[in-house]
């Protein structure tokens, strides 16, 4: 089962534009929540994270949004540029006696593409 | 250079033939994961190991092994491969100590069973 539920699939945005990326979950274990951003024929990469005391988490032109009532956060990308372009994954680790890497759960993947 | 290094990059293979994909990492990180990313599903958590001769199973471990002997090291071992397993195979590591460390992930490889 899928417990961190991303969307959409694919997004194409032009250059300039913001990108909004979505992930929702169900376990409220979660406490720690990182982006990964993957170019082609790479590993994924951490891109920026977010724990849930906080509401929103800004580095540079992305953003993180952390809805904990609705048990959802989002990712935005401002300005998006054509170097942007990779797949972004949303992930969620389950606390395990203190140490939150032991089941690491991805969502599906998004595949963003800017056009120049 | 701090790095994750798996091989093959690329592994072309038959039915039932029994393979090893090897994992290493350079940073002495406690925390070792195998993951296979197949499109529309993401990253799915093979097997993952918190110290040496620590392991335990992921969200999809079936038709996989794993050991870790030492704490550099841990291949992704496939007794009986099936097409099934055709997928994109990353191996990541992480300092334990700091639980929000990221995930080093190593350049994957792409396995293909015929």
């Amino acid at each position: 089962q899928q417990q961190v539920k991303q969307s959409p699939q694919s997004l194409i945005v032009q250059k300039g534009g913001i990108s909004i990326i979505n992930c929702a979950y169900e376990n409220t274990a979660f406490d720690y929540f990182p982006w990964y951003q993957q170019f082609p024929g790479k590993g994924p990469a951490l891109l920026i994270a977010i724990r849930p005391d906080v509401s929103e988490k800004k580095e540079g032109r992305f953003t993180i949004s952390f809805n904990k009532s609705a048990k959802q956060f989002s990712l935005h990308i401002m300005d998006s540029q054509p170097g942007d372009s990779a797949t972004y994954f949303c992930a969620a680790p389950i606390n395990a006696g203190g140490t939150s890497y032991g089941k690491l759960t991805f969502g599906q993947g998004t595949i963003l593409t800017v056009h120049p | 250079e701090a790095q994750v290094t798996q091989n093959p990059r690329y592994l072309i293979t038959v039915t039932g033939k029994k393979l090893t994909v090897t994992c290493s990492q350079n940073m002495n990180h406690e925390y070792m994961s195998w993951y296979r990313q197949d499109p529309g599903l993401g990253l799915r958590q093979i097997y993952y190991s918190m110290n040496v001769e620590v392991t335990d199973k992921g969200d999809v471990p079936e038709g996989y092994k794993v050991s870790r002997k030492e704490k550099r090291n841990f291949p992704l071992i496939l007794e009986s491969p099936s097409p099934n397993q055709t997928s994109l195979y990353f191996c990541a590591s992480s300092a334990l100590r700091d639980p929000r460390s990221p995930l080093h992930f190593g350049n994957g490889t792409r396995l293909t069973v015929t």
